[in-house]
């Protein structure tokens, strides 16, 4: 059971560039999510899924798509990279409405250029 | 309305000592509170969680105080260990149509030196 699983770990791009962030998740969870993570800031809420074909915006969804073709996977892109998008990124999932608490993955640091 | 206030940034503790984060939250519409803990490299991870009907919860040394009328919670971690070295998060939920929506605090670095 590996829970929920992010590729690359580490990624530098350079302004203008696009790239996708991976996430897989094992656990038939039917929420998924995507944070970014910056210094002073918490963790903010960037895109989210409560089911395969189904997502919709967070606080911070600019420059940022989704799509949840499969229950597993949660791809997120990146179009056109921004040296203000330079974060860790965390995918999360959880047992229906999370209430129960999310499973987050390890993180994916990027580095914008 | 929609933050939630974290404090200290940083904390440094003796072992054995007793760590205290403090969080504040202004929406009344918040009803449900999880704390995660965060180490270096990893995800954060669900550590304990609590409603605003329980004044407090306990599991093992990490304890939850609730001060509804205050908007307040806090996380005490008795007898702090050098593995407890780690960011601790707060966090405020609250039900949506169809998600629970869970505003984050900005973490507290914690170190719990020998």
């Amino acid at each position: 059971n590996a829970g929920v699983t992010q590729t690359p770990k580490f990624q530098v791009l350079k302004t203008g560039q696009s790239m996708t962030l991976q996430c897989a998740q094992d656990m038939n969870h039917e929420y998924m999510s995507w944070y970014r993570q910056d210094p002073g800031m918490g963790l903010r809420l960037i895109h989210y899924s409560v089911g395969a074909g189904i997502t919709d915006q967070g606080e911070v969804p600019n420059g940022y798509n989704v799509s949840r073709s499969t229950t597993e996977d949660f791809p997120l892109r990146l179009l056109s990279a921004a040296p203000s998008q330079t974060s860790v990124y965390f995918c999360a999932s959880s047992y229906g409405q999370g209430r129960g608490g999310y499973t987050f993955g390890s993180g994916t640091r990027l580095t914008v250029v | 309305q929609q933050q939630v206030k974290q404090s200290p940034q940083s904390l440094i503790v003796q072992k054995g000592g007793i760590s205290i984060i403090n969080c504040a939250y202004e929406n009344t519409a918040f009803d449900y509170f999880p704390w995660y803990q965060q180490f270096p490299g990893k995800g954060p991870a669900l550590l304990i969680a609590i409603r605003p009907d329980v004044s407090e919860k306990k599991e093992g040394r990490f304890t939850i105080s609730f001060n509804k009328s205050a908007k307040q919670f806090s996380l005490h971690i008795m007898d702090s260990q050098p593995g407890d070295s780690a960011t601790y998060f707060c966090a405020a939920s609250m039900m949506k149509t169809s998600y629970d929506k869970v505003i984050f605090g900005p973490g507290t670095s914690l170190s719990v030196i020998p």
